[in-house]
């Protein structure tokens, strides 16, 4: 069974603080995802990474970035939290087309 | 960008009663993908459909992706309180990642 990790489930942060999210898959999937969940929204693409050290910008990359140092893991950094970045974070992985889910990070910013 | 459209946004139906959502784009997808999120978890894809009028049955579920690959549908046959959840269509890039519609929330008054 494909398993990607999130390294919290819930996360409460202040406003202009450095935020880490960590995601971890086991299944040595090449591409890795960032998604936010907003109701109403659906899942918006923030960034995602092919391989390793590589990233590319989804449909919202403001105010985010990326880190993938290692296949199995790849992170998402808030450089300074703002309110407007509370949401549900969700990472998945891919070999090819089907998209596995970690069970998210419901993020608030303060 | 593509967008993909997804009515309903909610539907409430009394368990056993039949349930419908709809996908529809402006340009022709390559693919449609199916995704459940159960009320508290995370996105677990269904199903994929790639030629055009392609019909696809899991038990009560009934997948059809359109003659011209612009519309899609998911039809649920008798709900249970089991199909609880939002159901999210989604095209899949040539580019590894995958457009999201907005998802339909499903609730069933048992």
């Amino acid at each position: 069974d494909v398993k990607v990790t999130q390294s919290s489930r819930y996360l409460v942060k202040r406003t202009g603080e450095k935020v880490f999210l960590e995601c971890v898959q086991d299944m040595d999937h090449e591409n890795m995802f960032w998604y936010r969940q907003d109701p109403g929204l659906g899942l918006r693409l923030i960034y995602f990474s092919y391989d390793v050290k590589m990233k590319e910008k989804g449909d919202i990359p403001e105010g985010y970035s990326v880190s993938r140092e290692k296949k199995e893991r790849f992170s998402l950094i808030l450089e300074s939290a703002s309110t407007n970045q509370t949401s549900m974070y969700l990472c998945a992985s891919s070999a090819k087309y089907e998209q596995y889910f970690g069970p998210g990070t419901r993020l608030t910013v303060t | 960008g593509q967008q993909v459209m997804q009515i309903p946004q909610y539907q409430h139906v009394q368990e056993g009663e039949d349930f419908t959502t709809y996908c529809n784009s402006s340009t022709t997808l390559s693919n449609i993908q199916w995704y459940k999120q159960r009320p508290g978890g995370h996105p677990v894809f269904l199903i994929q459909l790639v030629k055009s009028g392609e019909v696809k049955k899991q038990k009560r579920l009934t997948f059809q992706f359109g003659e011209a690959k612009k519309n899609s549908s998911l039809h649920i046959t008798a709900t249970q309180t089991t199909d609880v959840g939002t159901y999210f269509c989604a095209e899949y890039s040539s580019a590894s990642k995958i457009i999201f519609g907005s998802g339909t929330r499903l609730s069933i008054r048992p």
